[in-house]
């Protein structure tokens, strides 16, 4: 089973946004509403952004939020802040083999 | 506050085994399915397994080597791991899902498994 594909970086201005995409298939993504989004800063664990496609955990600014369209989720992340500038990674349960996939992470850049 | 602490970590030959722990605390640990995680140094996540309460799932690449296990009295996760090899050099998490489905809403510090001989 591959992992899902995101986009290996994107970057964007303070100020605006950014829209990070996660493609799987009909077995993961597209099958299911269990996608989830991670931040990880480096040398820290990740965090939990996103769950379930587009809920938020308590905490987590309104700036972030998740989509889905077919086999392909979406982060969107407004009003990027520097602090923003992090590894984001999508992951998905899968009904076949491997239960969970991840994405392989993409490299957020506040320019 | 939730907290999660990995303990176990170390050096070990190719072939070699070892066995992970992962204490947890603030939470009724035998309620929540908890997970490992792995991160290969300057590598991406990569998910090792899930137990719930009456099974466990295991990702393809573990191929019978590895074993999720939970003592729910001792409020303890644990990852038996057998027949290493340098592939499996990581950092190792383990998670706590919260009120959604599949959503790792906590993770510990991470312990260090180098497989080198």
């Amino acid at each position: 089973q591959s992992a899902l594909t995101q986009p290996p970086s994107a970057s964007e201005s303070p100020g605006q946004s950014v829209t990070i995409s996660c493609t799987g298939t009909s077995s993961d993504v597209g099958g299911y509403n269990y996608v989830s989004w991670y931040q990880q800063h480096p040398g820290k664990a990740p965090k939990l952004m996103i769950y379930e496609v587009s809920k938020r955990p308590s905490g987590v600014p309104d700036r972030f939020s998740g989509s889905k369209s077919g086999n392909t989720a979406s982060l969107t992340v407004s009003g990027l802040l520097a602090d923003d500038e992090a590894d984001y990674y999508c992951s998905s349960y899968a009904d076949r083999g491997t239960r969970v996939l991840f994405g392989g992470g993409t490299k957020l850049t506040v320019l | 506050e939730v907290q999660l602490v990995e303990s176990g970590g170390v050096v070990v030959q190719p072939g070699g085994s070892l066995r992970l722990s992962c204490a947890a605390s603030a939470f009724t640990f035998d309620d929540y399915t908890m997970h490992w995680v792995r991160q290969a140094p300057g590598k991406g996540l990569e998910w090792v397994s899930l137990i719930n309460s009456v099974d466990t799932f295991y990702a393809e690449f573990v191929k019978g080597r590895f074993t999720i296990s939970r003592d729910n009295s001792k409020n303890s996760l644990y990852l038996q791991m057998n027949s290493l090899t340098v592939e499996d050099t990581a950092f190792y998490y383990c998670a706590k899902e919260d009120s959604g489905w599949y959503d790792l809403a906590y993770w510990g510090q991470g312990s260090l498994v180098t497989v080198s001989s």
